[in-house]
């Protein structure tokens, strides 16, 4: 099974309203994860890094207060779309390093796809 | 700054055709990690293998092969005798550890049968 699990898998939601997508490590502690966003027929793009304990770093041009990170545990980050618009619609996906940061193993989550009708 | 290339947008070959997939990155970190992830219409990131910055030895998985020339700064991927189930984007990435990844802008392929 996967390591790094996202819920929810798909939401639609209407515009105005504010959703909100989990990732959880399952059998390992996060203290570092991250978040991209993926537009249909476009690379990955990181939004931010989800720090346990401590505020998130977000990549330039992204929203903080749009996007709320909170990594509230060694094995959650929360990734919460406020006020959400047609435009946030994407697939957005989370991973978190494995074990030793310098080995380099990753594990992504399955991915939350988020329609703003 | 890091930045990955995949000039091929997308590449349409014939079942057992052999194909290859360009990545050139460009990093000024002297330890990092480069990655190769296969995304199917589920959406989901397949990971297909990671290698570092010190090991340029090729690599060979069944179908599938690497060849990392640090020289050249590519990370080519090669599928022999491609299948249908091949049928994907294809995905290079870049990261120093601890693991925020660059990502090249993708490569579709479609395996005809």
């Amino acid at each position: 099974g996967a390591v790094v699990s996202q819920h929810p898998s798909w939401v639609i939601c209407k515009s105005g309203t504010s959703v909100k997508i989990e990732c959880r490590s399952l059998d390992f502690q996060a203290t570092t994860m991250f978040w991209y966003r993926q537009f249909p027929k476009q690379s990955l793009m990181l939004m931010a890094t989800s720090n346990e304990g401590s505020k998130a770093t977000y990549e330039q041009g992204v929203e903080k207060d749009k996007f709320l990170i909170n990594h509230a545990s060694l094995t959650l980050s929360t990734l919460t779309v406020t006020s959400a618009h047609p435009e946030d619609s994407s697939f957005y996906i989370c991973s978190a390093p494995g074990g030793d940061f310098n080995t380099g193993e990753l594990f992504f989550g399955e991915g939350s796809r988020l329609t703003v009708l | 700054a890091q930045k990955v290339t995949q000039a091929q947008t997308e590449i349409s070959v014939v079942e057992k055709e052999d194909v290859t997939l360009d990545c050139v990155y460009e990093t000024r970190d002297t330890t990092y990690y480069l990655f190769w992830y296969k995304q199917p219409p589920s959406g989901e990131l397949v990971f297909l293998i990671r290698r570092n910055s010190f090991d340029e030895q090729n690599e060979i998985s069944g179908r599938y092969s690497w060849n990392f020339q640090k020289s050249t700064s590519s990370f080519n991927f090669t599928i022999t005798a491609s299948q249908v189930v091949d049928s994907a984007v294809y995905f290079c990435a870049l990261s120093p550890p601890p693991g925020a990844l660059t990502f090249g802008s993708g490569t579709r392929l479609q395996v005809q049968p």
